[in-house]
């Protein structure tokens, strides 16, 4: 089946460990994007790739890292440097630049925890 | 700049009673994409409807209705004779068409459907 899979879906690190959150998706789609879910803070952009080898900071890029060596797949560190790493995070995809691929298509998530 | 607001931070609405989700955005593409998420208890964002700025036509989808005004820049969601299923978090997203791609999410209307 086509889609994005996030994993692991629930993780636990401790204070001072990167933790590397895997996101991939076999829907030959040109665009990634890393979200960061907190309570009552909506979806925060943290990074975002629009082709391989290339990528842009978002709103709150600073403790993060990603990477987009292949189309398929768009990693993202959370590093020491982060300060409040506990939250959801969100991967989303979208398909080639056209009218009927404008919507992004998100992964299950992975709940990071940080002890 | 581009913003996206959701006033309304939660609603509680008894079953099959009416109910619409406000959305209001800043933007200063001339042409640029609205979006509205939802987002169940397993936390993956299902997209709903996309609507492009130069196309104002409402959208009726089954129980679900889109009022797109540009004149007062929203982009609101109404669910007629709610259902219990309906009780999710729902997200108002903007893309612009400038290059930088970015798609920005409101902070979220989480909304309870009491039986």
């Amino acid at each position: 089946d086509g889609g994005i899979t996030q994993s692991p879906k629930y993780l636990f690190r401790k204070e001072g460990q990167n933790v590397t959150l895997s996101c991939e998706q076999n829907l030959n789609h040109d665009a990634m994007y890393w979200y960061r879910q907190d309570p009552g803070q909506g979806l925060r952009l943290i990074y975002y790739s629009q082709i391989v080898n290339d990528f842009q900071k978002g709103d709150i890029a600073e403790g993060y890292s990603v990477s987009r060596e292949k189309k398929e797949s768009f990693p993202l560190t959370v590093t020491s440097a982060q300060k409040n790493p506990t939250a959801f995070y969100l991967c989303a995809s979208r398909g080639p630049t056209g009218l009927l691929n404008t919507e992004a298509f998100f992964g299950q998530g992975t709940r990071l925890t940080v002890v | 700049a581009q913003k996206v607001t959701q006033a309304q931070t939660e609603i509680s609405v008894v079953e099959k009673e009416d109910v619409t989700l406000d959305c209001v955005y800043e933007t200063r593409d001339t042409t640029y994409y609205l979006f509205w998420y939802k987002q169940p208890p397993s936390g993956e964002l299902v997209f709903l409807i996309r609507r492009n700025s130069f196309d104002e036509q409402n959208e009726i989808s089954g129980r679900y209705s889109w009022n797109f005004q540009k004149s007062t820049s929203s982009f609101n969601f109404t669910i007629t004779a709610s259902q219990v299923v309906d009780s999710a978090v729902y997200f108002c997203a903007l893309r612009g068409m400038n290059r930088d791609d970015k798609i920005i999410f409101g902070k979220g209307t989480r909304l309870h459907i009491l039986p």
